[in-house]
């Protein structure tokens, strides 16, 4: 049973730093792997899609890298802002496309 | 991108009463659809997989007669919690698959508050 893991569970940073987010998952046959953001009582916004056969993603100030044989994905974001505060979620789809498994959440929080 | 329309995104009803959700995908046809539930503080948990103009996969420990789905066109879906219970208060969100790699699409979510 595929498991997703999310590090830290909560950050807290003064604006304009640089952060990186960690996924972990324990079963590398995914199809691919999306990070999400979800803003408090709302759902998901899709960041960032990055496909099995790829390495990272990039959008804006938000890069993402997927290694699969390690089962790891980190979200890294630039220069961050207050808006960016939010719960960040990654999820991975098995190998038949379907079904997403998410992860534990991050709650970031940047202030001024 | 793809845009996926949930209403109503708040219901309050009374313990007993059932409450349907509706998923709509506004500018894509989806023939699979998901329904999540979500608790406070925790992450999303797939409770079935919609399929178009078949039955729904339930996943387990999800009661299939308690939240009926039906997948009636390529654009709806609709959740249908039956005589609903305090316990089944939580916030309940729908995904679309677009066409274009397996990317999913997510609702706003539809918050239940059973007396």
């Amino acid at each position: 049973k595929q498991e997703v893991t999310q590090i830290p569970a909560a950050l807290s940073v003064p604006e304009g730093e640089n952060l990186v987010l960690n996924c972990s998952f324990t079963d590398s046959a995914i199809y691919n792997l999306q990070w999400f953001r979800q803003d408090p009582g709302k759902g998901l916004t899709s960041l960032l899609l990055i496909q099995s056969s790829q390495r990272e993603q990039t959008s804006g100030r938000l890069n993402a890298s997927l290694d699969k044989s390690s089962g790891r994905s980190t979200l890294y974001i630039a220069a961050s802002q207050p808006g960016d505060s939010a719960t960040y979620l990654c999820a991975v789809t098995a190998g038949g496309g379907n079904k997403l498994t998410f992860g534990t959440g991050t709650q970031l929080k940047v202030e001024l | 991108g793809a845009v996926v329309s949930q209403h109503p995104s708040r219901v309050i009803c009374k313990s007993g009463t059932s409450v349907k959700i509706e998923c709509r995908s506004l500018d894509f046809q989806a023939t699979t659809m998901f329904w999540y539930r979500q608790f406070p503080k925790q992450s999303l948990m797939l409770m079935a997989t919609s399929n178009e103009g078949s039955k729904a996969t339930y996943e387990q420990g999800v009661e299939k007669d308690k939240f009926l789905i039906n997948h009636a066109s390529l654009t709806l879906s609709t959740l249908t919690v039956t005589s609903a219970h305090p316990e089944d208060s939580s916030f309940y969100i729908c995904s679309a698959m677009g066409r274009v790699n397996g990317e999913l699409f997510f609702g706003e979510g539809s918050r239940l508050t059973v007396l």
